[in-house]
């Protein structure tokens, strides 16, 4: 049982580049996240979805597009990298509403 | 707006000894509270989850309690380990018309080292 698998690890993009972070679950869940963050800071969310084929902005969405095809999937995908998009993401996932969040190991991105 | 807090931002103790961890929330219609631990270069674990109809959670050496009228959440963790060591993040499930989406609002951590 995997959990949630994040890909890749590392990434080092140019300014203006674009690319999709990938994340994948294997437990069923309905609910997924994906969440931004910076050193010494919280994470902060950027976009989540309730079922496939639905998804909704979360605190920090510019700059970020989503979408939700299959329940197992969740790809984010920056479209014109920017320095301020510098950070760590995280992917999670959970069963319901109220049920604990299950966290990727996370996708360091650097932008220069 | 909600915002979590967490205090202190860096705790040293030494093996054995017993330990609390604070949080807290400044919106106290919360849907759900959560604890966390994150090793270093590594994503989150869940340690608990509190209902907001709860007033505490315990999983073996950990007990979380949760005071909404107050804002409040503390982490007991006793007998600390060196394996303890780790960041242990707050996070508060909104409550929005009866539900949160799951979404959560994570304070900064506390960095905890216990050294043996």
């Amino acid at each position: 049982n995997a959990g949630v698998t994040q890909t890749p690890k590392f990434r080092i993009l140019k300014i203006g580049q674009s690319m999709t972070l990938q994340c994948a679950q294997d437990m069923n869940h309905n609910y997924m996240y994906w969440y931004r963050q910076d050193p010494g800071m919280g994470l902060k969310l950027i976009y989540y979805s309730v079922g496939a084929g639905i998804t909704d902005k979360g605190e920090v969405p510019n700059g970020y597009n989503v979408s939700r095809s299959t329940t197992e999937d969740f790809p984010l995908r920056l479209e014109l990298a920017a320095p301020s998009q510098t950070s760590v993401y995280f992917c999670a996932s959970s069963y319901s509403n109220n049920s604990p969040l299950h966290f990727g190991n996370g996708t360091r991105l650097t932008v220069t | 707006k909600q915002e979590v807090t967490q205090i202190p931002a860096a705790l040293s103790v030494p093996e054995g000894e017993n330990l609390v961890l604070n949080c807290s929330f400044t919106d106290s219609a919360i849907y759900n509270l959560q604890w966390f631990r994150q090793d270093p270069g590594k994503g989150l674990t869940s340690l608990l989850l509190i209902q907001s109809s709860q007033r505490e959670q315990t999983s073996g050496r950990l007990n979380a309690s949760l005071d909404k009228s107050s804002g409040r959440s503390t982490l007991y963790i006793a007998a600390s380990q060196p394996g303890d060591s780790a960041t242990y993040l707050c996070a508060v499930g909104n409550n929005a018309g009866g539900t949160s989406y799951g979404k959560l609002t994570f304070g900064q951590g506390t960095i905890l080292t216990v050294h043996p």
